[in-house]
């Protein structure tokens, strides 16, 4: 089956600190990978996505690589702020009879402190 | 641009009343509408696909008939819990998408029902 496996959260960082979320999947055929983010009392927002192996998506200082070697697509950031405190998520999608269904991981909470 | 409204954004009933969830494209048009259910410290699971004038396809082990789904407009889609329960008790997630694949889904900001 489909499925997306993400690190267990919380994870709390001191400002500036360098993130790493990681993010596996399983899939059968060949997914585009995304993260969505999800500020507190929010719905989701797409955050970066890639298409094809070796493809990096990023934006806002995020970035992600897609890796078929490993089927990871873990999230980075240099450097956090305060304001990237929310719950983020790795999700995939296969084509199914023309639409584009999500399969999500769990989710994981980040807590960035001043 | 690209704004998805979801109304109610909590409702508490009794069991075995039914209830409404809306979910509207306010700035496009969604010829695509999906629903999604989120336990706690869980995924969000897809339930059911919707397109414009036709029939929700709903995923294994939906309940066709316990969540009815209407998508009557290219900017409306709801989503109906009928004679609910305790176990439905979850928050409901709806995202719409403008046709294209590959295109972005843009989500709501949920419905946390509670059933008492």
């Amino acid at each position: 089956g489909n499925s997306v496996t993400q690190m267990e959260g919380p994870v709390t960082l001191s400002e500036e600190a360098f993130l790493t979320i990681n993010c596996t999947y399983t899939a059968t055929g060949y997914p585009s990978l995304f993260w969505y983010v999800q500020y507190p009392g929010e719905g989701l927002q797409l955050l970066l996505k890639a298409t094809k192996a070796d493809d990096k998506g990023s934006n806002k200082g995020f970035e992600a690589t897609y890796r078929k070697e490993t089927t990871s697509f873990h999230l980075e950031k240099g450097s956090v702020q305060v304001s990237d405190s929310a719950v983020y998520f790795c999700a995939l999608s296969l084509m199914n009879t023309g639409f584009q269904k999500l399969v999500f991981g769990t989710g994981t909470r980040l807590l960035v402190s001043p | 641009g690209a704004v998805v409204s979801q109304h109610p954004s909590r409702v508490i009933c009794k069991s075995g009343t039914s209830v409404k969830i809306e979910c509207r494209s306010l700035d496009f048009q969604a010829t695509t509408m999906f629903w999604y259910r989120q336990f706690p410290k869980q995924s969000l699971m897809l339930m059911a696909t919707s397109n414009e004038g036709s029939k929700a396809t709903y995923e294994q082990g939906v309940e066709k008939d316990k969540f009815l789904i209407n998508h009557a407009s290219l900017t409306l889609s709801t989503l109906t819990v009928t004679s609910a329960h305790p176990e439905d008790s979850s928050f409901y997630i709806c995202s719409a998408r403008v046709g294209q694949v590959n295109q972005p889904q843009h989500f709501g900001d949920g419905t946390r029902l509670s059933i008492l």
